[in-house]
């Protein structure tokens, strides 16, 4: 059974400061996503990445899917209270479903 | 366009109520899956559903009984639940099942089983 190992697992910043939460695992994924989940509702769609050492921005949020396709990291630059949430990572290998890693709860205080 | 609706938002139910949730999509997905959450914790999945089929069942317990009327729709029966069954039930959709395509979720429903 492949494990998505995610870290922190909580994370509680003030308000312009940098953080990076990491996505890790000893199995290599076909693809990896990371969803961003507020309180009551359901996970949002961030990003995908495919293709290993692939790096993607989202405005303050950079996305890294490592070189073996193993791990991935979601930095986020100048958080703001409105990035507070649950974020998850997702790794697809083919023929199964999506694989979850534990969710890092970020909270950002002004 | 990437909604996937659900209802009810909320739901509170006795442990000897049967109700229903539905889940619908309108982006020709042919995958549609059920998970549960809890406060916190990542989603676990339940059921999933490629082309009107049920594909994976994760030993599911019967008092949750799915059903995918047709491609757009997809159900979830309850029966008998228990207090432990309070969670965030939420549905999914992908293009298809067992390509990794995006998943992309509704907002869920809030069950609450007293």
């Amino acid at each position: 059974t492949q494990l998505l190992e995610q870290s922190p697992q909580f994370l509680s910043i003030q308000e312009g400061e940098n953080l990076t939460v990491y996505c890790n695992s000893s199995s290599v994924f076909s693809s990896l996503q990371w969803y961003r989940q507020e309180p009551g509702e359901g996970p949002v769609l961030l990003v995908t990445v495919v293709t290993g050492g692939e790096v993607k921005k989202l405005k303050r949020l950079t996305f890294q899917f490592g070189d073996a396709r193993k791990d991935s990291s979601l930095h986020i630059t100048a958080a703001q209270p409105g990035d507070t949430g649950l974020y998850l990572c997702a790794g697809y290998e083919a023929g199964t479903a999506l694989i979850f890693g534990k969710g890092t709860t970020l909270s950002v205080s002004s | 366009d990437t909604e996937v609706t659900q209802t009810p938002k909320h739901l509170v139910m006795g442990m000897t109520n049967k109700k229903s949730l539905k889940c619908e999509q309108h982006m020709g997905h042919r995958a549609m899956y059920w998970y549960k959450q809890k406060a916190k914790k990542p989603p676990e999945l339940m059921f999933v559903y490629s082309y009107e089929k049920l594909s994976i069942n994760e030993s599911v317990p019967s008092r949750f009984s799915p059903e995918c009327p047709n491609s757009s729709l997809l159900n979830l029966h309850l029966h008998a639940l228990q207090p432990e069954d309070s969670a965030l039930y939420l549905c999914a959709s992908s293009q298809v099942f067992t390509v990794p395509y995006e998943q992309y979720f509704g907002p869920g429903t809030r069950l609450t089983v007293t």
